[in-house]
């Protein structure tokens, strides 16, 4: 599997935009970026996801670089309830897993810390 | 309903006890996950079964028995554990049929191996 490759931890203030990085220097023509988020004590969540256009929705948005080796989530005005690990993630999608029905792999490197500060 | 439901939140275990962990969705999601997450560490992929046949098997260890009973059900059966498993587990799910769309998790269930 393709791998990526976060900052450890992260800080923001409340209410002002906080960009987080991502690395996939090996990504293939068939790897989707995904971004999940884990606040405390809970499961993790979907925030976005995108193959090359950027992408927007109500929680953020996605920035992906032309060569697709990197991409960045952006929230536009954090939160407090914000406060989460943040996952970058490739899930790839072969023609052939639609048509075998075989799974696609959900594999979560080790992710973003992000405190916003008050 | 986009929920998956886990349950229970918490169990508490002795090493010679047999216990069951259930997760259930109703999305019509045919692949479905466990992954097993140790404090301050990201999630671990246990077992991916697609269409409910055991799709992935992350060498897990054989105390660790998954089952997929029908395509909204997912349970994962567990004997003879060890303290070192102690864990959060969660189970996912997400859709075979469409486009590369989201996967869906439950809360876990915090699991204390005594």
């Amino acid at each position: 599997d393709a791998k990526t490759t976060q900052p450890n931890s992260m800080e923001s203030n409340e209410e002002e935009p906080v960009h987080l990085p991502c690395n996939h220097s090996t990504i293939s023509g068939t790897d989707y970026i995904h971004w999940y988020r884990q606040l405390p004590s809970q499961g993790p969540e979907y925030v976005i996801h995108g193959l090359t256009s950027n992408v927007n929705n109500r929680m953020a948005s996605l920035a992906i670089a032309e060569d697709r080796k990197s991409s960045t989530l952006i929230l536009h005005r954090a939160t407090l309830r914000d406060a989460a690990v943040y996952y970058c993630i490739l899930r790839p999608l072969e023609p052939e897993h639609l048509s075998s029905g075989s799974a696609r792999q959900l594999t979560f490197g080790s992710g973003t810390q992000l405190t916003v500060l008050p | 309903d986009t929920e998956v439901t886990q349950t229970p939140k918490h169990l508490v275990m002795g090493m010679t006890n047999k216990k069951s962990l259930k997760c259930e969705q109703h999305m019509g999601h045919r692949a479905m996950y466990w992954y097993k997450q140790k404090a301050k560490k990201p999630p671990e992929l246990m077992f991916v079964y697609s269409y409910e046949k055991l799709s992935i098997n992350e060498s897990v260890p054989s105390r660790f028995s998954p089952e997929c009973p029908n395509s909204s059900l997912l349970n994962l059966h567990l004997h003879a554990l060890q303290p070192e498993d102690s864990a959060l587990y969660l189970c996912a799910s997400s859709s075979q049929t469409e486009m590369n769309t989201e996967a869906f998790f439950g809360q876990g269930t915090r699991l204390t191996v005594v």
